[in-house]
């Protein structure tokens, strides 16, 4: 049974680093075409693809923001890191991690639960 | 990047209806397009993969179909449960994109 969890703080000041973990398990990060991805959601509006790292350390990131985002991964506590640096209350959202994999059949089909992280001074 | 445009934006129904849903790509995708219904508070879950396939558990009154660049999503005969917001997510290529979302509400 795949799980995945989010976790980071629900406050940040602008211009702050935002760091959030997802947490997962029932999958392996070492296993061929298995990917994890980071999509956010502001209040109110429509998701936003933010970031994806596979099992061989390939990494993707949304253009408009790929010069603030890293996300890295520990394949050992099966946890995958992103870091969004010069936070701005644009940034307010609900953000979710989601299982992935180079097969469709497999792509974005399990999902955490979202943590809200909300940019204000 | 490849630009979904979701129609429509809003949709008005009533239990037992048939409605459908559109999503055009800006540029051809073949048929790698997800359907994903959200409801309040609640992670998007995921309906259709590869355009036309149906995520195991999901009731047969869902159906998507479509290639290239329009795909839509059918829902058969309306239940109270599927008035939500639907999103579609292309993974042709980077950045994947999602549509705008539909927001069904009940008439």
């Amino acid at each position: 049974q795949i799980t995945l969890k989010e976790s980071g703080p629900t406050l940040v000041k602008p211009t702050q680093t935002l760091t959030l973990t997802c947490t997962f398990s029932g999958f392996s990060l070492s296993t061929s075409g298995v990917g994890v991805g980071w999509i956010r959601q502001p209040p109110g509006k429509a998701l936003e693809w933010l970031a994806l790292i596979y099992w061989d350390d390939d990494k993707r990131y949304s253009p408009s923001l790929k010069s603030r985002l890293t996300i890295t991964k520990d394949t050992s506590k099966k946890q995958v890191v992103l870091t969004m640096t010069n936070m701005d209350p644009v940034d307010t959202a609900t953000y979710y991690c989601a299982h992935s994999h180079h097969t469709s059949s497999w792509l974005y089909d399990y999902w955490g639960q979202g943590t809200l992280v909300t940019v204000s001074s | 990047d490849i630009q979904m445009t979701q129609s429509p934006s809003s949709l008005s129904a009533s239990v037992g209806d048939r409605v459908t849903i559109t999503c055009r790509a800006s540029q051809g995708i073949r048929n790698d397009l997800g359907w994903y219904q959200q409801k309040p508070g609640k992670a998007p879950k995921r309906l259709i993969y590869t355009a036309s396939s149906l995520q195991s558990g999901v009731p047969s009154r869902f159906s998507g179909s479509g290639s290239g660049t329009e795909f839509t999503l059918t829902i058969s005969s309306l239940q109270p449960e599927d008035f939500a917001t639907y999103y579609c997510l292309q993974h042709n290529s980077y950045p994947y994109t999602f549509g705008q979302g539909t927001k069904l509400e009940i008439k």
